[in-house]
């Protein structure tokens, strides 16, 4: 059975950094691509980041570049997002999120996790 | 960037009722283009994917049609488990990006 479990969710202050991590078990994990996708408190989806399935690409968007970093460890099944300059519109819970394969035509997330809270306030 | 706009924001339904919920792309995505279902409190569940197919163990009663820009989710005759908020989703563009729509929420009528 696929599981993504996802934790390092918290309160952390305003410009403060805080690490997410997702560890990944019942699948090959060095063979699909990762996302990271986050909801604000009430409000809908919003595409975070990606990585591929060897760590050798990766995906941000605008709103997050220059302050997330997405990374992974094939050794240990799980994903990661190092967030940094952390601001009240980052408060929001983070899913991570398999990718369904390789081939564009599959680029939709198959597996989620059940997500971590990020609370930035001071 | 590649905006998606789903119509409409709220729909409200008899149970045993259909509902159909629209997408719509700021430019083609050819048939890239996958839905989502959300309860309060959970993880987002695919439904849809390449437009029409429909994911494992999505019952039958969920449909996804439309090419290009122009997408459109029905649920044929709504249970009380369907009550949910749904997300269009698109990804075709390379360099990759993925893009939701702001979301349906489907009510009790």
């Amino acid at each position: 059975e696929v599981q993504l479990v996802e934790s390092g969710g918290g309160l952390v202050q305003p410009g403060g950094s805080l690490r997410l991590s997702c560890a990944a078990s019942g699948f090959t994990f060095s063979s699909y691509a990762m996302h990271w996708v986050r909801q604000a408190p009430g409000k809908g989806l919003e595409y975070v980041s990606a990585i591929s399935s060897n760590g050798g690409s990766t995906y941000y968007a605008n709103s997050v570049k220059g302050r997330f970093t997405i990374s992974r460890d094939n050794s240990k099944n799980t994903l990661y997002l190092q967030m940094g300059s952390l601001r009240a519109e980052d408060m929001a819970v983070y899913y991570c999120a398999r990718q369904s394969g390789t081939w564009i035509q599959e680029y939709y997330f198959d597996y989620w996790g059940q997500g971590t809270l990020v609370t930035v306030s001071s | 960037e590649i905006v998606m706009t789903q119509s409409p924001a709220t729909l409200s339904v008899s149970p045993g009722e259909r509902a159909t919920l629209s997408c719509r792309a700021s430019q083609s995505v050819s048939s890239n283009l996958a839905w989502y279902q959300q309860k309060p409190g959970q993880a987002p569940r695919l439904l849809i994917y390449g437009a029409s197919t429909r994911a494992t163990g999505i019952p039958a009663r969920f449909s996804g049609s439309g090419s290009g820009t122009e997408f459109t989710l029905t649920i044929s005759s709504l249970q009380s488990e369907d009550f949910a908020v749904y997300y269009c989703q698109q990804y075709n563009n390379w360099p990759p990006t993925w893009t939701f729509g702001q979301g349906t929420k489907v009510e009790i009528k």
